[in-house]
């Protein structure tokens, strides 16, 4: 079993649509939760990240962390042409021993369509 | 912001040859830099740890002798895929983190480097 799994798309979306984007994982040792967005060809680029179970909103973003189902998202509203690109959740943890580990979902592939 | 370069951003060689990358930090200092492997439609793999002044930590599965890496400074780490084969074509990411930042999560990730090799 991947210590992250995320499904890996396309999700194709009308302009204007709620996006919903999900990462499930079975470390309970993860503490902090990140999203990252990697346009075609490109590095990825940190969005959002959290530390505690709850919502956290960045403009028409928002991360969504529940640590007792080990479930974490993020919602894209009025999702635009511009907001097409691959998703990676992100998580990491101190191991008992050496650095800390930086654990990449697969990345969901999104196209919102005009 | 925090800037992350890498260099070249493609190169095509032939088989058999060590091709150096090349990734600094731009306006900050990175006693931490990593470096990730992508291949189409896939995630980021990690490959390794790059530690400045110290030897680099690698992943399970990741050659040392064939893909190495020197961080001699606080904004350059790289990376050099020695005798490359047409299996190492590939999307190499490097990442660093500021050291002068209190949250060691944030990564700083470059623009990847395309590797294709003949």
């Amino acid at each position: 079993q991947k210590e992250v799994e995320q499904d890996p798309g396309p999700l194709s979306v009308p302009e204007g649509a709620i996006v919903s984007l999900n990462c499930t994982y079975s470390n309970s040792a993860f503490q902090y939760f990140m999203w990252y967005r990697q346009y075609s060809r490109k590095g990825p680029e940190l969005l959002m990240y959290t530390y505690s179970s709850g919502n956290k909103e960045d403009g028409r973003f928002t991360a969504q962390v529940d640590k007792s189902s080990k479930y974490i998202s993020l919602f894209i509203r009025d999702s635009q042409p511009s907001d097409s690109a691959t998703y990676l959740c992100a998580m990491t943890y101190y191991p008992t021993s050496g650095t800390y580990k930086y654990i990449f979902g697969t990345g969901t592939r999104l196209k919102v369509l005009a | 912001g925090a800037v992350v370069s890498q260099h070249p951003s493609r190169v095509i060689c032939k088989s058999g040859t060590s091709v150096k990358i090349e990734c600094r930090s731009l306006d900050f200092q990175a006693t931490t830099m990593f470096w990730y492997r992508q291949f189409p439609k896939q995630s980021l793999m990690l490959m390794a740890t790059s530690n400045e002044g110290s030897k680099a930590t690698y992943e399970q599965g990741v050659e040392k002798d064939k893909f190495l890496i020197n961080h001699a400074s606080l904004t350059l780490s790289t990376l050099t895929v020695t005798s490359a084969h047409p299996e190492d074509s590939s999307f190499y990411i490097c990442s660093a983190r500021d050291s002068g930042l209190s949250s060691y999560n944030e990564q700083f990730f470059g623009p990847g480097t395309r590797l294709t090799v003949l």
